[in-house]
């Protein structure tokens, strides 16, 4: 079974831009999440989505935003960036029961440079 | 979620036993014991959970107490591959407000030297 995809794997922007990530889960599963890792904050949950629809989301402002599509692919935007905005962006998939033993698996990761 | 502590870093030899300890004493009965590894800059990879039992599977051992306040991850033979930061996290089932999250502390960041 493939793996969780994510592309692209390195993006560079520049301040005020706007970047759109995309993440492929592992075949049947419905669920994605979405978490943003720095070195100063670690990994830190941005938001899940399940069938389409966002079930949670994290304390991040509203220019991080995401959708995910019929086939469980999605994406996640951050519009207006900012320099605090590089990091490694990783999505992780799991069927989407909702039950602690549902297990997340993550992508690659996609790394985010600002300048 | 139970908080988790870590020792923050960790050493060991090639062919040895790694022996990560993960501290969570104020786990209740419903709560899981998660593993994740990830390797620099890349995902985190999933490795082993466990609710009260010990758990094995072809990565890794996980060994809980008793009174579930503590766990250790044992990796039996070291390789230089394993160097890592490893994640021990508590999940508990509650659906609702903790759909797809998981809560990452600091890690032990375990080197494994020829």
């Amino acid at each position: 079974k493939a793996g969780v995809t994510q592309t692209p794997r390195y993006l560079i922007k520049t301040r005020g831009q706007q970047v759109t990530l995309s993440c492929s889960p592992i075949s049947g599963h419905r669920s994605v999440s979405w978490y943003q890792q720095t070195p100063g904050q670690g990994l830190q949950f941005l938001f899940e989505y399940f069938s389409e629809t966002q079930r949670n989301k994290g304390n991040f402002p509203g220019r991080f935003s995401g959708r995910q599509f019929s086939n469980s692919r999605s994406e996640m935007n951050v519009s207006t960036l900012e320099l605090g905005d590089s990091a490694l962006y990783l999505c992780a998939s799991s069927s989407g029961t909702g039950l602690v033993t549902d297990t997340q698996y993550f992508g690659p990761g996609t790394r985010l440079t600002v300048l | 979620d139970a908080k988790t502590t870590q020792p923050p870093s960790m050493d060991c030899a090639e062919g040895r036993a790694a022996n990560l300890p993960c501290n969570h004493s104020t786990i209740s009965g419903n709560e899981y014991v998660y593993w994740y590894r990830q390797i620099h800059s890349q995902g985190p990879q999933y490795i082993i959970h466990g609710l009260k039992n010990n758990e094995t599977n072809e990565m890794a051992s996980l060994i809980i107490t008793e009174d579930r306040k503590s766990s250790t991850l044992i990796l039996p033979h070291a390789t230089l591959r394993d160097t890592a930061v490893y994640y021990c996290i508590v999940r508990v089932d509650r659906r609702g407000t903790s759909y797809g999250k998981l809560t990452f502390g600091q890690g032990t960041i375990l080197t494994v030297h020829p």
